[in-house]
């Protein structure tokens, strides 16, 4: 099974940088994926990583380090409008998706 | 811009009642799956379904639980005998493909409130 960790919550400024950690331990590792999750709405995707490194897609990028079981996502230039739910979730060997609970990061001007 | 669609936005149904949930997937995808949010926690994978069978299933995923792919575009979950602890926001999803990053596309979810 999967066991996956990441803060409850975190609060930033507008224009900040925020890094939300994710911690996994898992049977058997076939990718991680960052989604963002708006309150009573669907997640949308934000990131994949497979391989150690980072990923950069605009102002998100993701990291990953398989051996230690850690990636993190950084929000650069946050806005208002970056306030939401981030849930790192890792596939297993058999394709299925693990979501952690959640990280709330709140944005304030 | 292609999207996952659901239906009913929101079902509300007595106890020991049986629901339908309905998708429609993207169209030219392959892997469709459900999952299920309890409010204020984490979302959890029921089951993938894959050339019109179901490839993987979790725990939660009982005898209660069904899916099928009546015709070419709807993915329905069906719950039989409704409990109370069924009460969620249920997520349906698709991929064109399992492999690499191919990202699962969320449709909006329906709110089931089981009384």
């Amino acid at each position: 099974g999967q066991n996956i960790d990441q803060p409850t919550e975190m609060t930033a400024t507008e224009g900040a940088i925020v890094q939300i950690n994710c911690t996994y331990q898992t049977s058997g590792f076939n990718g991680l994926f960052w989604y963002q999750q708006h309150a009573g709405e669907a997640p949308t995707f934000l990131s994949y990583n497979v391989l150690d490194g980072l990923e950069e897609k605009g102002r998100f990028s993701s990291f990953l380090s398989r051996s230690k079981g850690y990636s993190y996502l950084l929000l650069k230039e946050l806005q208002m409008k970056d306030s939401a739910s981030y849930l790192c979730a890792v596939r297993d060997q058999d394709y299925k998706l693990s979501f952690g609970a959640g990280t709330t990061v709140t944005v304030r001007a | 811009e292609p999207e996952v669609t659901q239906t009913p936005s929101h079902q509300v149904t007595q106890m020991g009642q049986e629901v339908i949930l309905r998708c429609v997937p993207i169209s030219n995808h392959l892997y469709f799956y459900w999952y299920r949010q309890i409010l204020g926690q984490k979302v959890e994978f029921l089951v993938s379904f894959y050339n019109n069978e179901i490839s993987e299933k979790s725990e939660i995923f009982d005898d209660q639980f069904s899916v099928e792919r009546p015709d070419g575009s709807n993915f329905t979950l069906k719950i039989r005998s409704t409990k109370l602890e069924d009460s969620a926001m249920y997520f349906c999803a698709s991929s064109d493909s399992r492999e690499y990053s191919y990202e699962q596309y969320f449709g909006p979810g329906t709110r089931l409130t089981v009384t």
